[in-house]
Protein backbone atom coordinates (compact mmCIF):
# COMPACT_ATOMS: atom_id res chain seq x y z
CA UNK A 1 0.00 0.00 0.00
CA UNK A 2 0.86 3.50 -1.12
CA UNK A 3 2.10 5.45 2.42
CA UNK A 4 4.11 7.43 4.20
CA UNK A 5 6.07 5.98 7.19
CA UNK A 6 7.72 7.75 9.50
CA UNK A 7 9.92 5.55 12.59
CA UNK A 8 9.98 5.42 15.71
CA UNK A 9 6.99 6.21 16.63
CA UNK A 10 8.09 7.42 19.88
CA UNK A 11 11.95 8.49 21.13
CA UNK A 12 13.97 9.48 24.07
CA UNK A 13 17.00 11.58 24.03
CA UNK A 14 19.51 13.05 26.64
CA UNK A 15 20.35 16.29 26.48
CA UNK A 16 23.45 17.27 24.18
CA UNK A 17 22.12 14.30 21.91
CA UNK A 18 21.58 14.22 18.45
CA UNK A 19 18.90 11.95 17.25
CA UNK A 20 17.37 11.36 13.58
CA UNK A 21 13.94 10.47 12.33
CA UNK A 22 13.10 9.10 9.44
CA UNK A 23 10.56 9.58 6.66
CA UNK A 24 9.76 7.45 3.98
CA UNK A 25 7.02 7.89 1.55
CA UNK A 26 6.24 5.50 -1.35
CA UNK A 27 3.32 7.92 -3.11
CA UNK A 28 6.05 9.17 -5.74
CA UNK A 29 5.70 12.66 -4.37
CA UNK A 30 8.24 15.18 -5.54
CA UNK A 31 7.62 17.77 -2.11
CA UNK A 32 7.88 16.37 1.57
CA UNK A 33 7.59 18.79 4.62
CA UNK A 34 8.61 18.34 8.33
CA UNK A 35 6.46 20.00 10.95
CA UNK A 36 6.56 20.11 14.72
CA UNK A 37 3.44 19.92 17.05
CA UNK A 38 3.31 20.99 20.57
CA UNK A 39 0.42 20.35 22.97
CA UNK A 40 -2.64 21.81 22.07
CA UNK A 41 -1.30 24.08 19.46
CA UNK A 42 -1.23 23.82 15.39
CA UNK A 43 1.84 22.84 13.18
CA UNK A 44 4.72 24.81 12.18
CA UNK A 45 6.94 23.79 9.48
CA UNK A 46 10.56 22.92 10.12
CA UNK A 47 12.08 22.01 6.48
CA UNK A 48 10.82 21.14 3.18
CA UNK A 49 11.67 20.22 -0.07
CA UNK A 50 10.41 20.14 -3.39
CA UNK A 51 13.03 18.32 -5.20
CA UNK A 52 15.94 15.69 -4.82
CA UNK A 53 19.18 17.60 -3.25
CA UNK A 54 16.81 20.72 -2.46
CA UNK A 55 14.94 21.92 0.45
CA UNK A 56 14.21 25.36 2.34
CA UNK A 57 14.32 26.41 5.93
CA UNK A 58 10.08 26.87 7.23
CA UNK A 59 9.16 29.00 10.54
CA UNK A 60 11.43 27.34 13.13
CA UNK A 61 14.57 25.85 11.43
CA UNK A 62 17.20 26.64 14.38
CA UNK A 63 18.46 23.19 15.78
CA UNK A 64 17.15 21.33 12.86
CA UNK A 65 18.89 19.67 10.00
CA UNK A 66 17.62 17.76 7.31
CA UNK A 67 18.52 16.16 3.81
CA UNK A 68 17.16 14.86 0.77
CA UNK A 69 19.47 12.41 -1.45
CA UNK A 70 16.63 10.49 -2.81
CA UNK A 71 12.65 10.85 -3.43
CA UNK A 72 11.58 8.36 -1.14
CA UNK A 73 13.56 9.99 2.02
CA UNK A 74 13.94 12.64 3.98
CA UNK A 75 14.96 12.13 7.60
CA UNK A 76 15.38 15.30 10.10
CA UNK A 77 18.00 15.26 12.69
CA UNK A 78 17.44 17.40 15.88
CA UNK A 79 20.51 18.41 17.08
CA UNK A 80 21.63 19.47 20.85
CA UNK A 81 21.68 23.46 19.67
CA UNK A 82 17.25 22.83 19.66
CA UNK A 83 16.89 24.20 23.03
CA UNK A 84 13.25 22.50 23.27
CA UNK A 85 13.74 19.22 21.64
CA UNK A 86 10.61 17.38 23.07
CA UNK A 87 7.20 17.48 20.48
CA UNK A 88 5.27 15.80 18.09
CA UNK A 89 6.76 15.52 14.43
CA UNK A 90 4.92 14.80 11.38
CA UNK A 91 6.47 14.18 8.19
CA UNK A 92 4.09 15.32 5.11
CA UNK A 93 4.56 14.60 1.46
CA UNK A 94 2.19 15.75 -1.07
CA UNK A 95 2.34 15.97 -5.41
CA UNK A 96 3.49 20.18 -6.09
CA UNK A 97 0.33 21.81 -5.54
CA UNK A 98 -2.06 19.08 -4.03
CA UNK A 99 -2.58 18.14 -0.50
CA UNK A 100 -0.63 17.04 1.99
CA UNK A 101 -0.39 13.20 3.24
CA UNK A 102 0.78 12.61 6.71
CA UNK A 103 2.80 9.91 8.34
CA UNK A 104 1.94 8.69 11.91
CA UNK A 105 4.43 10.80 13.51
CA UNK A 106 6.91 10.51 15.73
CA UNK A 107 6.89 11.53 19.51
CA UNK A 108 10.49 13.22 21.00
CA UNK A 109 10.77 13.30 24.81
CA UNK A 110 13.68 14.83 25.82
CA UNK A 111 14.98 13.05 29.41
CA UNK B 1 -0.70 38.95 11.96
CA UNK B 2 -2.01 35.37 12.30
CA UNK B 3 -2.07 34.04 8.49
CA UNK B 4 -5.06 31.26 9.60
CA UNK B 5 -6.69 32.11 13.08
CA UNK B 6 -9.35 29.86 14.70
CA UNK B 7 -10.70 31.21 17.70
CA UNK B 8 -13.62 28.87 18.77
CA UNK B 9 -13.09 27.11 22.30
CA UNK B 10 -13.74 23.38 22.20
CA UNK B 11 -17.22 22.78 20.16
CA UNK B 12 -19.97 19.86 21.30
CA UNK B 13 -22.06 18.75 19.17
CA UNK B 14 -24.89 15.84 19.40
CA UNK B 15 -24.44 12.73 16.97
CA UNK B 16 -26.70 13.02 14.11
CA UNK B 17 -26.35 16.67 14.20
CA UNK B 18 -24.55 19.29 11.58
CA UNK B 19 -21.28 21.38 13.16
CA UNK B 20 -19.50 24.42 11.78
CA UNK B 21 -15.94 24.89 12.34
CA UNK B 22 -15.15 28.38 11.86
CA UNK B 23 -11.93 29.45 10.00
CA UNK B 24 -11.16 32.82 9.15
CA UNK B 25 -7.68 33.97 7.09
CA UNK B 26 -5.64 37.05 6.02
CA UNK B 27 -3.93 36.84 2.89
CA UNK B 28 -2.42 39.57 0.10
CA UNK B 29 -2.81 37.09 -2.59
CA UNK B 30 -5.19 36.55 -5.57
CA UNK B 31 -4.63 32.92 -5.79
CA UNK B 32 -4.71 30.89 -2.66
CA UNK B 33 -6.20 27.19 -1.65
CA UNK B 34 -7.81 26.26 1.48
CA UNK B 35 -7.80 22.72 3.32
CA UNK B 36 -9.06 21.21 6.15
CA UNK B 37 -7.65 18.32 8.35
CA UNK B 38 -8.76 15.81 11.17
CA UNK B 39 -6.19 15.11 13.89
CA UNK B 40 -7.44 11.93 16.27
CA UNK B 41 -5.73 11.21 19.22
CA UNK B 42 -3.61 8.51 17.29
CA UNK B 43 -1.91 12.10 15.96
CA UNK B 44 -2.30 11.65 12.38
CA UNK B 45 -3.81 14.16 10.32
CA UNK B 46 -5.97 13.30 7.95
CA UNK B 47 -7.07 15.34 4.80
CA UNK B 48 -10.51 16.46 4.82
CA UNK B 49 -11.31 19.00 1.99
CA UNK B 50 -9.72 21.59 -0.08
CA UNK B 51 -10.76 24.96 -1.77
CA UNK B 52 -9.27 26.71 -4.07
CA UNK B 53 -9.63 30.82 -4.57
CA UNK B 54 -10.93 30.58 -8.00
CA UNK B 55 -13.16 27.79 -7.57
CA UNK B 56 -17.20 28.73 -7.77
CA UNK B 57 -18.64 26.03 -5.87
CA UNK B 58 -18.32 25.44 -2.55
CA UNK B 59 -16.58 22.26 -1.95
CA UNK B 60 -17.85 19.33 -0.78
CA UNK B 61 -16.86 15.53 -0.02
CA UNK B 62 -18.90 13.06 1.42
CA UNK B 63 -20.57 14.62 4.77
CA UNK B 64 -17.81 17.45 4.91
CA UNK B 65 -18.48 20.74 2.94
CA UNK B 66 -17.34 24.19 2.87
CA UNK B 67 -18.52 26.97 3.03
CA UNK B 68 -16.33 29.62 1.73
CA UNK B 69 -16.92 33.14 1.44
CA UNK B 70 -14.24 34.81 0.05
CA UNK B 71 -14.89 38.36 0.60
CA UNK B 72 -15.18 38.05 4.55
CA UNK B 73 -11.92 35.31 3.99
CA UNK B 74 -14.14 32.60 5.57
CA UNK B 75 -13.19 29.19 4.79
CA UNK B 76 -15.78 27.11 7.04
CA UNK B 77 -16.18 23.37 7.80
CA UNK B 78 -19.76 22.17 8.14
CA UNK B 79 -19.90 18.30 8.81
CA UNK B 80 -23.48 17.05 8.41
CA UNK B 81 -24.82 14.08 10.48
CA UNK B 82 -22.09 13.81 13.34
CA UNK B 83 -20.69 10.64 14.29
CA UNK B 84 -19.01 10.01 17.26
CA UNK B 85 -16.12 9.02 14.78
CA UNK B 86 -15.72 12.56 14.28
CA UNK B 87 -14.02 13.38 17.61
CA UNK B 88 -10.84 14.61 16.93
CA UNK B 89 -8.59 18.03 16.53
CA UNK B 90 -9.72 19.90 13.07
CA UNK B 91 -6.96 22.21 11.35
CA UNK B 92 -7.40 25.00 8.79
CA UNK B 93 -4.91 25.59 6.78
CA UNK B 94 -3.79 27.59 3.50
CA UNK B 95 -1.28 27.49 0.67
CA UNK B 96 -0.50 30.91 -0.71
CA UNK B 97 0.25 30.64 -4.56
CA UNK B 98 2.16 33.39 -5.31
CA UNK B 99 4.33 33.97 -2.72
CA UNK B 100 7.57 31.65 -4.36
CA UNK B 101 7.21 28.72 -1.78
CA UNK B 102 4.23 27.65 -3.53
CA UNK B 103 3.43 24.49 -1.47
CA UNK B 104 4.07 25.29 1.89
CA UNK B 105 0.87 25.35 4.55
CA UNK B 106 0.24 27.53 7.14
CA UNK B 107 -1.84 25.91 10.08
CA UNK B 108 -4.41 27.44 12.65
CA UNK B 109 -4.10 26.53 15.97
CA UNK B 110 -6.78 23.80 15.61
CA UNK B 111 -10.54 23.81 17.33
CA UNK B 112 -11.54 20.44 19.33
CA UNK B 113 -14.74 18.65 18.58
CA UNK B 114 -16.25 16.41 20.90
CA UNK B 115 -19.52 14.56 19.55
CA UNK B 116 -21.85 13.52 22.53
CA UNK B 117 -23.58 10.37 21.89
Amino acid sequence: DGGITQSPKYLFRKEGQNVTLSCEQNLNHDAMYWYRQDPGQGLRLIYYSQIVNDFQKGDIAEGYSVSREKKESFPLTVTSAQKNPTAFYLCASSRRYNEQFFGPGTRLTVL
Amino acid sequence: AQKITQTQPGMFVQEKEAVTLDCTYDTSDQSYGLFWYKQPSSGEMIFLIYQGSYDEQNATEGRYSLNFQKARKSANLVISASQLGDSAMYFCAMRELETGANSKLTFGKGITLSVRP
